[in-house]
């Protein structure tokens, strides 16, 4: 499998800045990594794909220029929150493709997440 | 997306088997079965996956159905770490491998 870190684990922040957290896949080079978003009580939802130099794709109703995706090298990918808002505040977790422990095809590694709260 | 129904909750005594199903009855002829578990407040955890075939690993078994519209995730023993919630997701290949995530089972295990 892939380990995949994330940072920060959690921030606070002030309603209209912009947050940026980190997702590392420590152990695999990642051309694909996905951004998920998880509120209280609720299953997770996907919200892009991130593709190694090449543009995110995001899925629909997810607003791009707020979700900010950057996939720069084979084991970062960044999301940006821009202005904030209090209603962004939630549990973020990223996950990087990768072959599974069985042949046949990739699976999906998470990252343990970054819980945002926007005041 | 590709639909996956699960009970909401399940319940099982210490070191007793566990069967956890879930239905796929929209499922396709290339689309992967997996099952991952989320503990409270992190990511989750990859748990197992197949296609057609029985498969086993460390952690669990997974059980197809013949006709593949439904699978049983098998924990053979389970302990007071295994309780959390259980999600089982289709992998759709020609949709890039895209996870679409439904309401998962709650586990919970009982001393």
């Amino acid at each position: 499998g892939a380990v995949v870190s994330q940072h920060p684990s959690r921030v606070i922040c002030k309603s209209g800045t912009s947050v940026k957290i980190e997702c590392r896949s420590l152990d695999f080079q990642a051309t694909t990594m996905f951004w998920y978003r998880q509120f209280p009580k609720q299953s997770l939802m996907l919200m892009a794909t991130s593709n190694e130099g090449s543009k995110a794709t995001y899925e629909q109703g997810v607003e791009k220029d707020k979700f900010l995706i950057n996939h720069a090298s084979l084991t970062l990918s960044t999301l940006t929150v821009t202005s904030a808002h209090p209603e962004d505040s939630s549990f973020y977790i990223c996950s990087v493709e990768a072959p599974g422990e069985t042949s046949g095809t990739d699976t999906q590694y998470f990252g343990p997440g970054t819980r945002l709260t926007v005041l | 997306d590709a639909k996956t129904t699960q009970p909401n909750s399940m319940e099982s005594n210490e070191e007793e088997p566990v069967h956890l199903p879930c239905n796929h009855s929209t499922i396709s002829g290339t689309d992967y079965i997996h099952w991952y578990r989320q503990l409270p407040s992190q990511g989750p955890e990859y748990v197992i996956h197949g296609l057609t075939s029985n498969v086993n690993n460390r952690m669990a078994s997974l059980a197809i159905a013949e006709d593949r519209k439904s699978s049983t995730l098998i924990l053979h023993r389970a302990t007071l770490r295994d309780a959390a919630v259980y999600y089982c997701i289709l992998q759709r290949l020609y949709n890039f491998n895209k996870f679409y995530f439904g309401s998962g089972t709650k586990l919970n295990v009982k001393p």
